[in-house]
C-alpha cells in the first residue's frame, strides 16, 4: 500500500540554524500538508499546499518557514533560524481530493533544537 | 474558548467494552476528521464525515452538524485499540483544526 515518507525521523540542530524537513507524498495526490505537535499538546496545522502555492497557512507559519516541492515527488519544510520552541514532532500528510478527503500521515520527524 | 472540545479526555475500559469519544465544535463546519495516533505517534485516518454516520469494521462515527457533535463509538473493544483518538474539523480551505484527543486505554 502506499505511504508517505519522511526524512529524517530525528534531527537535532543548535538554536539559529536552518533545517530542512522531507516528505515524500502518495504518488498521484494533489494536497500537501505539514502539521506540528509539541510534545504534550495537539497537532497544530501549519500549512497546506495545492498546485505548487500555498492555500492556507496558520499563525504559526510565519516568515521563518517555507515550503518547497522541488521536483516531482518531495515536499519539503523549511524553518530559517530555529528555535527552542520549534521543538516538536513534524508530520506531512497528503489527501488526493483536497481537505474533505482521506488524509494520510507520514511517520513524522522529531526536531530538537538545542 | 477552544473550537473543539472532546470529552473524555481519557477513558480507561475493560476489553469488550462499549467505547463512545464525544468532540463538539462552536464553529461552522464543513467535514470533520476522526483521527487515530498510535502509541508511537503515527498518525491514521479513521473517518471523515459531512453527514450521517459511517462504519468501517468495529468503528462508527457520527455526526450532527446543527447541533455542532459528533461522535466515535467503538465496539467489542480489544487492547489494540488502545491510542489517542483525535477529532479535526476542516475549516476554511484547507485547514484542520484538531482537538486536544482522547487516550483511550483497554485493559485485558
Amino acid at each position: 500500500e502506499p505511504e508517505v515518507t519522511q526524512t529524517p525521523s530525528h534531527q537535532v540542530t543548535q538554536m539559529g540554524q536552518e533545517v530542512i524537513l522531507r516528505c515524500v507524498p502518495i504518488s498521484n495526490h494533489l494536497y500537501f500538508y505539514w502539521y506540528r505537535q509539541i510534545l504534550g499538546q495537539k497537532v497544530e496545522f501549519l500549512v497546506s499546499f495545492y498546485n505548487n502555492e500555498i492555500s492556507e497557512k496558520s499563525e504559526i507559519f510565519d516568515d521563518q518557514f517555507s515550503v518547497e516541492r522541488p521536483d516531482g515527488s518531495n515536499f519539503t519544510l523549511k524553518i530559517r533560524s530555529t528555535k527552542l520552541e520549534d521543538s516538536a514532532m513534524y508530520f506531512c500528510a497528503s489527501s488526493d481530493q483536497g481537505p474533505t478527503d482521506t488524509q494520510y500521515f507520514g511517520p513524522g520527524t522529531r526536531l530538537t533544537v538545542l | 474558548k477552544n473550537e473543539v472540545e472532546q470529552s473524555p479526555q481519557n477513558l480507561t475500559a475493560q476489553e469488550g467494552e462499549f467505547i463512545t469519544i464525544n468532540c463538539s465544535y462552536s464553529v461552522g463546519i464543513s467535514a470533520l476528521h476522526w483521527l487515530q495516533q498510535h502509541p508511537g505517534g503515527g498518525i491514521v485516518s479513521l473517518f471523515m464525515l459531512s453527514s450521517g454516520k459511517k462504519k468501517h469494521g468495529r468503528l462508527i462515527a457520527t455526526i450532527n452538524i446543527q447541533e455542532k457533535h459528533s461522535s466515535l463509538h467503538i465496539t467489542a473493544s480489544h487492547p489494540r485499540d488502545s491510542a489517542v483518538y483525535i477529532c479535526a474539523l476542516i475549516q476554511g480551505a484547507q485547514k484542520l483544526v484538531f482537538g486536544q484527543g482522547t487516550r483511550l486505554t483497554i485493559n485485558p
